[in-house]
């Protein structure tokens, strides 16, 4: 079945280690790729997105995804995260053949100080 | 711009009652998506409108939701009876287009007793 899987349910790191959190989709054809996050309590926010163009993407907070179109993958990364980079994290991927945005199940991030 | 502003913030009802729940996109985006949070099944997209109309509502779990969308700026999505299941965090979501980037609003936190 065509699905957007994100495979680290829950990620625990400490401060300043660096994060990598997997997303791959199994879509065909063109599409649009974005991570949300959700803080604790809070709603999803846009952290980055990609449409077309340079497949290396740069979103708010110090966050990157690339996209890597023979590998149906658009991981998010962060060199350094912080306690406050806590929240969960959905990938999501709007389908050539559909006007929905597919979810991933989110990966749970925790950071300690 | 306020966002997409939804209410109530949160709502405890009892098991039979309707439960109404409110949405107001973002001026100007003419797409609008209902969604449902629980630690079980995630994120899951139950209704999306374009243009006022419903445009795919294969993910309304049953006749007891509905939703309609009267005019550009205001949403509804009611459960009638509501039941214990239903208990979950709704999200009300815009874009300017069907594949174009969502903007999620606070959601309202639904507790059926």
């Amino acid at each position: 079945a065509q699905s957007v899987s994100q495979h680290n349910h829950h990620v625990i790191l400490s401060e300043a280690a660096s994060l990598e959190l997997g997303c791959n989709y199994s879509y065909g054809g063109t599409v649009n790729l974005f991570w949300y996050v959700q803080y604790p309590g809070q709603h999803l926010q846009l952290l980055l997105k990609y449409f077309s163009g340079d497949p290396l993407v740069k979103g708010i907070k110090g966050f990157e995804a690339e996209f890597i179109k023979s590998k149906f993958s658009f991981n998010l990364r962060k060199p350094s995260v912080q306690w406050s980079d806590t929240a969960e994290y959905f990938c999501a991927v709007n389908a050539p053949n559909t006007d929905k945005l597919i979810f991933g199940t989110g990966t749970r991030l925790q950071v300690f100080p | 711009d306020a966002g997409v502003i939804q209410s109530p913030r949160h709502e405890v009802t009892e098991m039979g009652q309707e439960v109404t729940l409110r949405c107001k996109p973002i001026s100007g985006h003419n797409s609008l998506f209902w969604y449902r949070q629980t630690m079980m099944r995630g994120l899951e997209l139950l209704i999306y409108f374009n243009n006022n109309v419903p445009i795919d509502d294969s993910g309304m779990p049953e006749d007891r939701f509905s939703a309609k969308m009267p005019n550009a700026s205001f949403s509804t999505l009611k459960i009638q009876p509501s039941e214990p299941r239903d208990s979950a965090v709704y999200f009300c979501a815009s874009s300017l287009g069907q594949k174009e980037t969502q903007y999620f609003g606070p959601g309202t936190r639904l507790l059926v007793l």
